[in-house]
């Protein structure tokens, strides 16, 4: 069955500080890759997704970027925090009937 | 391009009563359709898909959904609410010609004892 690794569980950085939140995947090969922001505990936002290797969409413009160095690996990553980077971070990925997701990455800026 | 509307922020039921947690959608092609449900700081968990074949999709705790193409709607159901199914609750829609998900806003139901 497949299985999404989301790590660290929470995370509190201080503004202008770098991030790096790591998934990765079990189970599967060549998933099709997302993650997705949910601030105050309502909507998802959708960042980024990948279809393979070195292939990332961004869906809204800011402060992150995402990467994905292998095939069941996907990386979110930020040079400097904002405040407003604040949120949970869902990592999820997608066959072709529905999403599994990560168990979430809470980040807090200060 | 594809949408997904949750015009409820939140629901209330008493414990026992049935309940409905409504969703809308607008894709170009045939859409697929899910929901999922969130626990406090948790992952969203898969609950119910609709891909094709009969409308009422039956899923998890006891949970189903009626797929309705004329009002393209995605209603999510329970005969008889628990206390324990007080969460957050997402409808999801893929367009079968992509490979993006769009997540509505989310809906509160809260299950009164």
């Amino acid at each position: 069955s497949q299985t999404i690794h989301q790590w660290p569980a929470t995370l509190v950085q201080p503004v202008g500080s770098p991030l790096s939140l790591e998934c990765t995947v079990e189970g599967t090969s060549n998933p099709n890759l997302y993650w997705y922001r949910q601030a105050a505990g309502r909507g998802l936002q959708l960042l980024f997704y990948s279809v393979g290797i070195g292939q990332i969409s961004s869906e809204v413009p800011q402060n992150l970027s995402a990467s994905r160095p292998q095939d069941r690996q996907f990386i979110l990553s930020s040079k400097k925090l904002l405040l407003s980077d604040s949120g949970f971070y869902l990592c999820a990925q997608t066959g072709l009937y529905g999403y599994t997701f990560g168990s979430g990455t809470r980040l807090t800026v200060v | 391009a594809q949408s997904v509307a949750q015009p409820e922020d939140q629901v209330n039921v008493a414990e026992g009563n049935p309940l409905t947690v409504k969703c809308t959608y607008s894709v170009s092609g045939n859409p697929y359709l899910f929901w999922y449900v969130q626990y406090p700081n948790r992952g969203l968990q898969f609950l119910l898909k609709y891909i094709t074949g009969d409308n009422l999709v039956k899923g998890s705790y006891g949970f189903e959904a009626e797929f309705n193409k004329s009002q393209t709607s995605f209603h999510l159901k329970k005969p008889s609410a628990l206390v324990s199914d007080s969460a957050l609750y997402f409808c999801a829609v893929r367009d079968s010609g992509t490979y993006k998900y769009i997540f509505g806003t989310g809906t509160r139901l809260k299950v009164l004892a």
